[in-house]
């Protein structure tokens, strides 16, 4: 079947602009994960959702990022007034619910701020 | 708040040999998950091999095994027969049981595969 599916692959954005992520997740998978990945670094984590409900955002730099899922499937990642140090490949990864199960991740997006 | 180390930046092996990659952990937590997952330049992340901490005994999949060392806390990767395939970037992840479903990733390893 298909896998978790990013849109777009590619973001170029002027500072100070507002840029939209998408992610489609594997279908019947419970739990969505977003995480920012800087070059050279290992992903690090952002926020999740167990179906529509936001479980852990723990993870978000600013209030300028703000992630929703209203339907419980598809999510979207918002970055709001975007700055140079937001540039990085903001992966999607969903799983189904519950301890230990394997996250699968999608391509990224990869988000240039200039 | 837990963490993970992966203290060697890049690695290299030549074709058919063996290599470990290195992975230390910490946590106050007794009950957890750990998984080695594999990053191609192509930058979809797969999953390795992940590791129950209740259970005593390492996991493998097929030339993929690991060395989980609870009490000391570390978590090596042994790739046996390594192919050019496996060049890859690895990253060593945690995850707890219970609670939040995140994972907390290492920086990386670099493994170059060499013919």
């Amino acid at each position: 079947g298909a896998g978790v599916s990013q849109s777009p692959r590619y973001k170029v954005a002027k500072r100070g602009q507002d840029v939209a992520l998408r992610c489609d997740p594997i279908s019947g998978h419970v739990s969505l994960f977003w995480y920012q990945q800087a070059l050279g670094q290992g992903p690090e984590f952002l926020t999740y959702f167990q179906n529509e409900a936001q479980l852990d955002k723990s993870g978000l730099p600013s209030d300028r990022f703000f992630a929703e899922r209203p339907e419980g499937s598809v999510s979207t990642l918002k970055i709001q007034r975007t700055q140079q140090e937001d540039s990085a490949v903001y992966l999607c990864a969903s799983s189904l619910a519950g301890d230990g199960y394997e996250q699968y991740f999608g391509p990224g997006t990869r988000l240039t701020v200039t | 708040a837990q963490t993970v180390t992966q203290s060697q930046p890049e690695m290299s092996v030549q074709e058919a040999e063996t290599v470990t990659l290195s992975c230390t952990y910490d946590t106050s937590e007794s009950d957890y998950y750990l998984f080695w997952y594999k990053q191609p330049p192509s930058r979809q992340m797969i999953l390795v091999i992940r590791q129950e901490a209740y259970k005593q005994q390492n996991a493998t999949e097929n030339r993929f095994s690991v060395n989980f060392q609870k009490a000391a806390k570390s978590f090596s990767l042994k790739i046996s027969d390594s192919q050019l395939g496996d060049a890859a970037m690895y990253f060593c992840a945690y995850r707890s049981q219970g609670g939040s479903e995140k994972l907390v990733f290492g920086k990386g390893t670099k493994l170059t595969v060499n013919p």
